[in-house]
Order: C-alpha cells, then sequence, then structure tokens
C-alpha cells in the first residue's frame, strides 16, 4: 500500500460527459501528479500541483483540468469526454516539489468512454 | 527533449533464469534514473533509482540497475526470476532540475514461465 488513495477505482461513462478523479496523497506529500495510461501512449505526464499551486505541465488536454485543494486532495475533471479518452489515470504524490524525490502511486482509476 | 526507450515491449524467460531489461534514455545531462514495476491492477512501485555515485545500484525483490554515461542506458538486472516477478516494468527519467515530474518508457512485460 503506496498510501496514495484514488476514487473511483472503475468508471464507465458515455461520450460528451464529464467525469472527475480524486486522489489523497500520502500523509505529508505536498505535491501531487496526474498520469495518464493508455495502450498507444503509454504512461503520460499530465500535470503537477505543489501545496496547492500548478508546479508543471505535461501532455494535458484543454479539456482537462485539475486542482489541489488546501487540504492537498486533487482532483482531476475531464470534460467533453472521447472515446480516445478511455484509459488508466494514476495519481502520485511525493515530498518536495523538485529535485527527484521518490513518487509513490495509487493504484489507479480505470475510466471507460462508450 | 528527454526522451526514455524500452526496446523489449515483451520478455519471456524461465523461473530460475537470469533477467536483463534494457532503458536507454536521451538527455542533456545526467538524469535521475528509475525502475518502477507494475503488478497487474497495480499501481507502479519503485524498484530501484539513481542519483549519483555507484553506478551499480541495489533495489528491493533482489534486482540491480547499472548506470552507463558512455551508452546512456540503465538496465535492469536480476539474477534468478522467481514466477511472482511476472509483470510490467518500466524505467524513468527525472530532471535534475526543475519540477519532479518522470517521464516513463513504454514498458516492458515479463512473462515468467515454469
Amino acid at each position: 500500500d503506496s498510501g496514495v488513495t484514488q476514487t473511483p477505482k472503475h468508471l464507465i461513462t458515455a461520450t460528451g460527459q464529464r467525469v472527475t478523479l480524486r486522489c489523497s496523497p500520502r500523509s505529508g506529500d505536498l505535491s501531487v501528479y496526474w498520469y495518464q495510461q493508455s495502450l498507444d501512449q503509454g504512461l503520460q505526464f499530465l500535470i503537477q500541483y505543489y501545496n496547492g499551486e500548478e508546479r508543471a505541465k505535461g501532455n494535458i488536454l484543454e479539456r482537462f483540468s485539475a486542482q489541489q485543494f488546501p487540504d492537498l486532495h486533487s482532483e482531476l475533471n475531464l470534460s467533453s469526454l472521447e472515446l480516445g479518452d478511455s484509459a488508466l489515470y494514476f495519481c502520485a504524490s511525493s515530498a518536495g516539489q523538485g529535485g527527484a524525490g521518490e513518487l509513490f502511486f495509487g493504484e489507479g482509476s480505470r475510466l471507460t468512454v462508450l | 527533449a528527454q526522451s526514455v526507450t524500452q526496446p523489449d515491449i515483451h520478455i519471456t524467460v524461465s523461473e530460475g533464469a537470469s533477467l536483463e531489461l534494457r532503458c536507454n534514455y536521451s538527455y542533456g545531462a545526467t538524469p535521475y534514473l528509475f525502475w518502477y514495476v507494475q503488478s497487474p491492477g497495480q499501481g507502479l512501485q519503485l524498484l530501484l533509482k539513481y542519483f549519483s555515485g555507484d553506478t551499480l545500484v541495489q533495489g528491493i525483490k533482489g534486482f540491480e540497475a547499472e548506470f552507463k554515461r558512455s551508452q546512456s542506458s540503465f538496465n535492469l538486472r536480476k539474477p534468478s526470476v522467481h514466477w511472482s516477478d511476472a509483470a510490467e516494468y518500466f524505467c524513468a527519467v527525472g530532471l535534475q532540475t526543475g519540477a519532479n515530474n518522470l517521464f516513463f518508457g513504454t514498458g516492458t512485460r515479463l512473462t515468467v514461465i515454469p
């Protein structure tokens, strides 16, 4: 158990819909990262937050947004969903904001868009 | 731009045999290097990491990896594979400056046959 909690574990929805994925980082970790894992793209970094502020941005679509709340949990919002958004979405956390501290991953949220 | 290449998509080894998983990276300086393992339905777990110093690093579960600067490689090895090692293995690169997000290779799926 990494200490990172993601909900829901599975989600099935239709194209055009909007979903919210939630992540609770390990106790004490200030950074949260979101990754998308799909068969054709592999594991892609989406975005990082550190103590409530956006720290780094990767291949995140404009239809996607994220935020980190004062209690440090994070949400990833996916809107106008397309079939290609079907993937496993991972959240990870780390203590710091930079350098190369270890990332601890949750078990992921599997999104299926029909 | 940084990139990580894992040339082997799928490797099959017999239980008890030795294992080497290849990883090459492209980056202007020496990055931080990681190997993660993902078991079915699980998140990613850190096996080992290289920041600096001794180029041969030991990890959990009997794994080791060697950083070779001249070859831009960070191959993962295990002298004797166990059936429980069957999983997907990801090599990742972290930058020494800036944000802490990791860039992952496409992964190598390991099958262990009795």
